[in-house]
């Protein structure tokens, strides 16, 4: 059974620090990787997709990075900006159909102070 | 805004009521979705709709009853709910095309208080 777990479970950090997420997975058979963010009684919104054949993702100031044999990932924000304070999920795609076994991490709650 | 849409926002209902909770995409995707979100767990998945057809039912109790009627919209049928199904509901979309690519829509969620 695919377990994802997230570390840490909460940051603070001063603005313009750089800073890394890290997501964590059993089981490697995944067709992708996403990470979410989001804020407080809110949707999810998509940040970057890793798929099981890419190593990594930019886009931004963010970069994703895949390792499944090691059943890692990492979320790098570059430059935070208090705008970036929200929650961060990562969510692993199983091997099955579309999403019908994708199974999320408890997520990241970061705060990035003025 | 992510092309999903849930109402109401916010729904306070008594355990007796009976209450329905709506999604809408108009991403021409073919998949839709339905998460709950409790305080500190993770995102479960409740239920799953490809092609208007129910694909997954991840043991969900029957006082949830979700409604397919084309690949647009989706609802989810509240009934005799307990206190312990206070939480954030989401309805997300995905072109399920069987792509490896593909990402999944959030929409804001319902924010669902059983008194």
């Amino acid at each position: 059974k695919q377990e994802v777990t997230q570390i840490p479970a909460a940051l603070s950090v001063p603005e313009g620090e750089n800073l890394v997420l890290n997501c964590s997975f059993t089981d490697s058979a995944i067709y992708n990787l996403q990470w979410f963010r989001q804020d407080p009684g809110k949707g999810l919104t998509s940040l970057l997709l890793i798929q099981s054949s890419q190593r990594e993702q930019t886009s931004g100031r963010l970069n994703a990075s895949l390792d499944k044999s090691s059943g890692r990932s990492t979320l790098y924000i570059a430059a935070s900006q208090p705008g970036d304070s929200a929650t961060y999920l990562c969510a692993v795609n199983g091997m099955k159909t579309s999403y019908d076994k994708v199974i999320f991490g408890p997520g990241t709650s970061l705060s990035v102070i003025p | 805004e992510t092309g999903v849409t849930q109402t109401p926002r916010h729904l306070v209902m008594g355990m007796t009521n009976k209450k329905s909770l709506k999604c809408e995409q108009h991403l021409g995707h073919n998949a839709m979705y339905w998460y709950k979100q409790s305080a500190k767990k993770p995102l479960e998945l409740m239920f799953v709709y490809n092609f208007k057809e129910q694909t997954e039912n991840n043991s969900v109790p029957s006082r949830f009853s979700p409604e397919c009627p084309n690949s647009s919209h989706l609802f989810l049928h509240l009934h005799t709910l307990q206190p312990e199904d206070s939480a954030l509901y989401l309805c997300a979309s995905s072109l399920d095309d069987g792509a490896t690519n593909e990402k999944l829509f959030f929409g804001s969620g319902t924010q669902l208080s059983v008194l």
